[in-house]
């Protein structure tokens, strides 16, 4: 079992519903990371959290450090938002990232 | 456009080959990292270099060895590949090796070994 797991592995959905990403971690961490990665392999920083809830646009991020869960929320879902989208964990045990497999979102016009 | 390019960006390479992937940095970060993704796997971790000195190697084989000339360049040697190590190979860059310091990627090599 991967110490980080994503769900759902694969989500199609129509354009302008409201998504979210899960990501359950069973290592203490100090951090984590949401990453997105676009079709040809290149990959942006979403956000960076160690507590609480960030918004960027239409992306927020919450994180419960008790319950070990992350969510990554969509809002009004758009085609150019197709992509993977990679939970990543900093373990608060050796410093190492541990990386989920990713979701892979796929936004219908 | 992140700042990180990387070339070639295909690569097709028998198992006696050798080559080499490259990296190149235009944000002045001094910490950059190799990652390896497989189909189906998480993103690994492969190399990190701090400030031309490499600071960790995550049991990566000895086929692999890369080289840090200077803060903005970063290479991955490849010699006597197996058709496993066939992934996508991506760099990545920070403003130092903080793990928690936001990390430019590169677009990425994507490696078939035959």
């Amino acid at each position: 079992k991967n110490e980080v797991e994503q769900s759902p592995q694969n989500l199609t959905a129509q354009e302008g519903e409201f998504i979210t990403i899960n990501c359950s971690y069973s290592v203490g961490i100090s951090a984590l990371h949401w990453l997105q990665q676009h079709p040809g392999g290149g990959i942006v920083s979403l956000f960076m959290l160690s507590s609480g809830k960030k918004k960027h646009g239409r992306l927020i991020a919450t994180i419960n450090i008790q319950e070990k869960h992350s969510s990554l929320h969509i809002t009004a879902s758009h085609p150019r938002d197709s992509a993977v989208y990679i939970c990543a964990v900093r373990s608060s045990r050796d410093d190492k990232i541990i990386f989920g497999k990713g979701t892979r979102l796929h936004i219908l016009p | 456009e992140t700042g990180v390019t990387q070339t070639p960006r295909h690569l097709v390479m028998g198992m006696t080959n050798k080559k080499s992937l490259k990296c190149e940095q235009h944000l002045g970060h001094n910490a950059m990292y190799w990652y390896k993704q497989s189909a189906k796997k998480p993103l690994e971790l492969m190399f990190v270099y701090s400030l031309e000195e490499r600071v960790e190697n995550n049991s990566v084989p000895s086929r692999f060895s890369p080289e840090c000339p200077n803060s903005s360049h970063l290479f991955l040697h490849l010699h006597t590949l197996q058709p496993e190590d066939s992934a996508l190979y991506l760099c990545a860059s920070s403003r130092g090796e903080d793990r928690d310091n936001e990390q430019f990627f590169g677009p990425g090599t994507r490696l078939t070994v035959l």
